[in-house]
């Protein structure tokens, strides 16, 4: 079955460190998006990526990192410069490219915690 | 910038009581319209979406119609079950940029 598979599902990370979160698809989609969820605020974007090698900042990117060295993967970085880290992240895919928007696919988030 | 804002919640109703999530938008161009659905612990689900002024999205016994006049996309179903129970996010896309812009979300929570 297609789909996004998002690793791990609980993520517990120290002060100090830098953790990477894994999202894999196999729809064969050109984009792929990293949102954040909190309580109260909706999702809100991290950073996003149209196509491989190419990536842009989203509304909330100070402290995260990411690359897109190949389609299917878009891993994401938590940093240590990202001050209050705890959140659910939620990875998300769509066809993109010049068929412009179509619906997303999301993973089943990454709930990180700060110990 | 583009911009949704929904009702705030929660939202409590009995089972097969009538739903209205109400979803207003700002965007300088002509979006397009979603509702996604997030069951507890999971990820966000497409439930339905508009793509034009007066398109009527519906899946599952929701429904909501793009309203341009009003800038709004009002969620409603006519008989809720206690398995609607769970967070329910208004989105736009401008169809420029690839990214989706999302409301606050609403938690609706049916009892028996």
């Amino acid at each position: 079955d297609g789909g996004i598979t998002q690793s791990p599902k609980y993520l517990f990370r120290k002060e100090g460190q830098n953790v990477t979160l894994s999202c894999e698809q196999n729809l064969n989609h050109d984009a792929m998006y990293w949102y954040r969820q909190d309580p109260g605020q909706g999702l809100r974007l991290i950073y996003y990526s149209q196509i491989v090698n190419d990536f842009q900042k989203g509304d909330i990117a100070e402290g995260y990192s990411v690359s897109r060295e190949k389609k299917e993967s878009f891993p994401l970085t938590v940093t240590s410069a990202q001050k209050n880290p705890t959140a659910f992240y939620l990875c998300a895919s769509t066809l993109g490219g010049a068929r412009g928007y179509t619906e997303a696919f999301f993973g089943q988030g990454t709930r990180l915690t700060v110990v | 910038g583009d911009s949704v804002t929904q009702m705030e919640g929660p939202v409590t109703l009995s089972e097969e009581a009538f739903l209205t999530i109400n979803c207003t938008y700002t965007a300088t161009g002509y979006p397009s319209l979603f509702w996604y659905v997030q069951y507890p612990g999971e990820g966000l689900q497409l439930l339905l979406k508009a793509t034009k002024a007066d398109d009527k999205g519906s899946n599952k016994g929701f429904e909501a119609t793009y309203r341009k006049e009003t800038t709004s996309f009002h969620l409603e179903k006519g008989s809720v079950q206690v398995s609607d129970s769970a967070v329910y996010f208004c989105a736009l896309s401008d169809g420029y940029g690839n990214k989706l812009v999302f409301g606050a979300g609403t938690i609706l929570r049916v009892k028996s």
